[in-house]
């Protein structure tokens, strides 16, 4: 079955990068994802990138994606204290557009001033 | 746009009671999506439902049911429950049923299983 797995933990001081790791074991998947969970409150989509992509960028946000390693990682530039959150890489699986999506266990990401 | 209503926030229980969790999809949403989030599992994804029907399921036990309305709003339900249900429940909706993870998600029910 599907595994996405993630370290728990980043602390960076504000105004660095942040980079966040994530693998993956469904090769398979369409797309993969970056949510961002803020304290008590829902994940918010902050970007996904095709699989037949090696990079996304959105502003300060750089997605990367080596599909020979399974492996994708969100980059974070200018790190703000604002962007302290817990971040979920997450896979679409097999089922090509289907909304079950196959989660990591979270990175909360502490940004310290 | 209103966002994804998601009614109780918080609720406590005790083991073998049954509860019931409600979503109201953002307007114009027609698919609904549960998911369970709990510190060892992280985020399991319960079922989804389209058109008042259930169209894909977690690997969960038969006591997690749900349901959808014609309005598109959502109710989950957990029967007999035990204390491994605490959790927070997540809905998330989406426009229509292949919407490529676009999942807009509500800020959760939050069950505590005493």
């Amino acid at each position: 079955g599907e595994d996405v797995e993630q370290s728990l933990f980043l602390s960076v001081r504000e105004g660095d990068s942040s980079v966040i790791n994530c693998t993956y074991t469904d090769s398979s998947s369409t797309y993969l994802y970056w949510y961002k969970q803020e304290p008590g409150a829902g994940l918010q989509l902050l970007t996904y990138i095709f699989s037949n992509m090696d990079m996304k960028q959105d502003q300060r946000l750089t997605v990367l994606l080596n599909k020979k390693d399974k492996h994708l990682s969100l980059r974070i530039a200018d790190t703000q204290t604002g962007d302290s959150a817990i971040y979920f890489c997450a896979e679409s699986g097999d089922q090509t557009g289907a909304n079950n999506l196959f989660f990591g266990t979270g990175t909360r990401l502490t940004v310290i001033p | 746009k209103a966002g994804v209503t998601q009614t109780p926030r918080y609720l406590i229980k005790t083991r073998g009671q049954q509860v019931t969790l409600s979503c109201s999809p953002i307007s114009g949403h027609r698919s609904v999506s549960w998911y369970q989030q709990t510190p060892g599992q992280g985020l399991q994804f319960l079922f989804e439902y389209f058109s008042e029907t259930q169209r894909n399921k977690g690997n969960f036990p038969g006591r997690f049911s749900g349901r959808q309305f014609s309005n598109s709003r959502s109710e989950m339900n957990v029967s007999t429950l035990e204390l491994g249900d605490s959790a927070l429940y997540l809905c998330a909706s989406s426009p229509e049923l292949a919407s490529f993870g676009e999942l807009f998600f509500g800020e959760g029910s939050r069950l505590t299983v005493l």
